[in-house]
């Protein structure tokens, strides 16, 4: 069966960074894309960013409200995905889901399985 | 990027009433559409993809269908489990955008 877990929320300071963690389990991770999406309180669903898997260069793309600011990432051997969240706003206050990306066989992708999620805060 | 439009944003209904959710998108992206629902409280799940593939184990009371930039979901018959929020998502781009949601809930 397949698990995201994501970790890493927390009460943060306008500006300042975090790092958000997902483990999975259940599937070949090294295989699959991974991606990350929010929710701010009472809002609905955000893309936030992709990467896809190390045989495509684990390359990455983001949402522009996020692109020069938060880096998706990967390490195959623990099963993780990462978010790194840098200068922090108000904004990007949501649960942030991890999310399994998969393929549908028609050369695109859907969002097969999701984490519970982590609750991020930004507030002063 | 591409721009998801939804309607509407709410409706009310009862169990056993058929429903239809409209999804558009601002430019032609043929049948790269995925509906997911999420239920109060937890994460979301995918319905369909391909704008018309029912996912695995999902009811076959959930019907889509559509192509370019207009798409329908469809519920034949809403059963209690059903009353969250439903979302559309392109997958043409990889810059994969959702709609803004659609909330069902108990007239």
């Amino acid at each position: 069966e397949v698990h995201l877990v994501e970790s890493g929320g927390a009460l943060v300071q306008p500006g300042r960074s975090l790092r958000l963690s997902c483990i999975a389990s259940g599937f070949t991770f090294a295989e699959t894309g991974m991606s990350w999406v929010r929710q701010a309180p009472g809002k609905g669903l955000e893309w936030v960013s992709f990467i896809r898997t190390e045989a495509y260069g684990a390359t990455t793309e983001y949402a522009g409200s996020v692109r020069d600011r938060f880096t998706i990432s990967r390490d195959d051997s623990k099963s993780t995905a990462y978010l790194q969240m840098n200068r922090l706003t108000i904004e990007d206050t949501a649960i942030y889901y991890c999310t399994r990306v998969s393929p549908d066989g028609a050369g695109s992708y859907i969002f097969d399985n999701w984490g519970q999620g982590t609750l991020v805060t930004v507030s002063s | 990027d591409i721009q998801m439009t939804q309607s509407p944003s709410s409706l009310s209904a009862s169990v056993g009433d058929r429903v239809t959710i409209t999804c558009r998108a601002s430019e032609d992206i043929s049948t790269f559409l995925n509906w997911y629902r999420q239920k109060p409280g937890k994460a979301p799940e995918v319905l369909i993809f391909g704008a018309s593939t029912l996912q695995r184990g999902v009811p076959s009371r959930f019907s889509g269908s559509g192509s370019g930039t207009e798409f329908t979901l469809t519920i034949s018959s809403l059963q209690p489990e059903d009353f969250s929020s439903y979302y559309c998502q392109q997958s043409f781009s990889t810059l994969f955008t959702f709609g803004p949601g659609t909330k069902v809930d108990f007239k």
